[in-house]
């Protein structure tokens, strides 16, 4: 079967400091990737998503990037948290764009 | 405003009662509408997923519909349990090209049952 795991779950920063998300996916090849945040109220908003080894796509432009150096692995970065960076960031994979997406547990990132 | 519009905002129901929760959106043409439960501070997970062909698609207690002339979905939770208390997202995946494939995520009904 497979799984997402993402880490940590927890994540306490300052302003001014570098991050690093990473999220693995086991039991599927080739899968879509994605990175989300959560606002506090609001929707999720996609960040990033990947259909391939190398290939990512940004959605919204911020302080944040990502990069897929394996197949199965989703990295998302920063060089420099900012606070509005603050929020719930969600791993998730899918086998097209058009089936159900499975998430992982999120990152509660607080940037102080 | 939102192209996916969720409502209640919020619902609290009695443990062993049913609920529905609706889902209006704008989004045309559209290519599937899912429903997703999410625990507090979890990641959701999907319950159904349909297109625009399909009317109803059930998973254990949760039933979800679809009238795609009237743009409306419905997701009814029958015999309510404690374990059902979470926020419930309605998605829309709009269909054609660039922007207009993308999931409109709307922002959720959060449902508490009450022993």
């Amino acid at each position: 079967s497979q799984t997402i795991h993402q880490w940590p779950a927890t994540l306490v920063q300052p302003v001014g400091s570098p991050l690093s998300l990473e999220c693995t996916v086991e039991g599927t090849s080739n899968p879509n990737l994605y990175w989300y945040r959560q606002a506090a109220g609001r929707g999720l908003q996609l960040l990033f998503y990947s259909v391939g080894i190398g290939q990512i796509s940004s959605e919204v432009p911020q302080n944040l990037s990502a990069s897929r150096p394996q197949d199965r692995q989703f990295i998302l970065s920063s060089k420099k948290l900012l606070l509005s960076d603050s929020g719930f960031y969600l791993c998730a994979w899918s086998v097209s764009e058009n089936t159900e997406a499975f998430f992982g547990q999120g990152t509660r990132l607080t940037v102080v | 405003k939102n192209q996916v519009e969720q409502s209640p905002q919020s619902l609290i129901i009695l443990e062993g009662k049913n609920c529905t929760l609706q889902c209006n959106y704008t989004v045309s043409p559209f290519s599937n509408l899912r429903w997703y439960k999410q625990d507090t501070g979890r990641g959701p997970v999907s319950l159904t997923i349909m297109t625009f062909s399909e009317n109803t698609k059930s998973n254990g207690r949760y039933t979800a519909t679809l009238d795609a002339d009237t743009k409306q979905s419905s997701l009814h939770i029958t015999a309510s349990q404690l374990s059902d208390s979470a926020s419930y997202i309605c998605v829309v995946r709009g269909l054609g090209a660039g922007n207009n494939r993308k999931l409109i995520w709307g922002l959720g009904t959060s449902l508490a049952v009450n022993p």
